[in-house]
């Protein structure tokens, strides 16, 4: 069975200050990853994906993940955070192509500090 | 594009009664939805998934009898929670394949379901 590990359940950065948001897989088959973005009263927007090819994965508002099979990490980054980068942040796999439903993490609750 | 619309966004009710939650693809046809249920700061977990004109697929662990699962036309996939107790209360989010890039699903912003 796929799993998703967040270790981090809360992260605190300040503003200008770069982030690492770490992820952790368990998957049999080659994964397919994904990093979503809660905010409250919206529903998650992708922030970015792996499915094949580049292992450093660009993805919108600036951030960034890179995929590392040997750990099965698949680490968000961002190099300098916004107020508004504020919210709740998923990493995700998938398996059957990206056209299966979704295990998720626990979730990294990201607070920025002014 | 790629808008997915749930609703209500919100639902408070009474023990014994059911709740329907909607879910629509609004900009394109959505082959595949999926339902998800977010206990408090918890994950997400995969409740079905529904294709159009078939009868959804379940994960172990729920209640099929208790969560139906409609998923009439490519746009609209509906979730109806039977005889709901307080149990049941939680945070359901749809999401749906189908639209561009290809196997991505986007999500709708969720339902609050109260039983009280």
């Amino acid at each position: 069975a796929q799993s998703v590990t967040q270790p981090d359940i809360h992260i605190t950065v300040s503003e200008g200050a770069s982030l690492e948001l770490r992820c952790n897989y368990s998957y049999g088959a080659t994964p397919y990853l994904f990093w979503y973005v809660q905010s409250p009263g919206q529903g998650l927007q992708l922030l970015l994906k792996y499915f094949s090819g580049d292992t450093l994965v660009q993805g919108i508002k600036g951030f960034e993940a890179e995929f590392k099979r040997s750990q099965s990490s698949f680490n968000l980054r961002k190099p300098s955070v916004h107020w508004s980068d504020a919210a709740e942040y998923f990493c995700a796999v998938g398996s059957g192509g990206g056209a299966d439903g979704l295990t998720f993490g626990k979730g990294t609750h990201l607070i920025i500090q002014p | 594009g790629a808008v997915v619309s749930q609703h209500p966004s919100r639902v408070i009710c009474k023990s014994g009664t059911s709740v329907k939650i909607e879910c629509r693809s609004l900009d394109f046809q959505a082959t595949t939805m999926f339902w998800y249920r977010q206990f408090p700061k918890q994950s997400l977990m995969l409740m079905a998934t529904s294709n159009e004109g078939s009868k959804a697929t379940y994960e172990q662990g729920v209640e099929k009898d208790k969560f139906l699962i409609n998923h009439a036309s490519l746009t609209l996939s509906t979730l109806t929670v039977t005889s709901a107790h307080p149990e049941d209360s939680s945070f359901y989010i749809c999401s749906a394949l189908g639209g561009a890039p290809k196997n991505i699903q986007y999500f709708g912003a969720g339902t609050r379901l109260s039983v009280l």
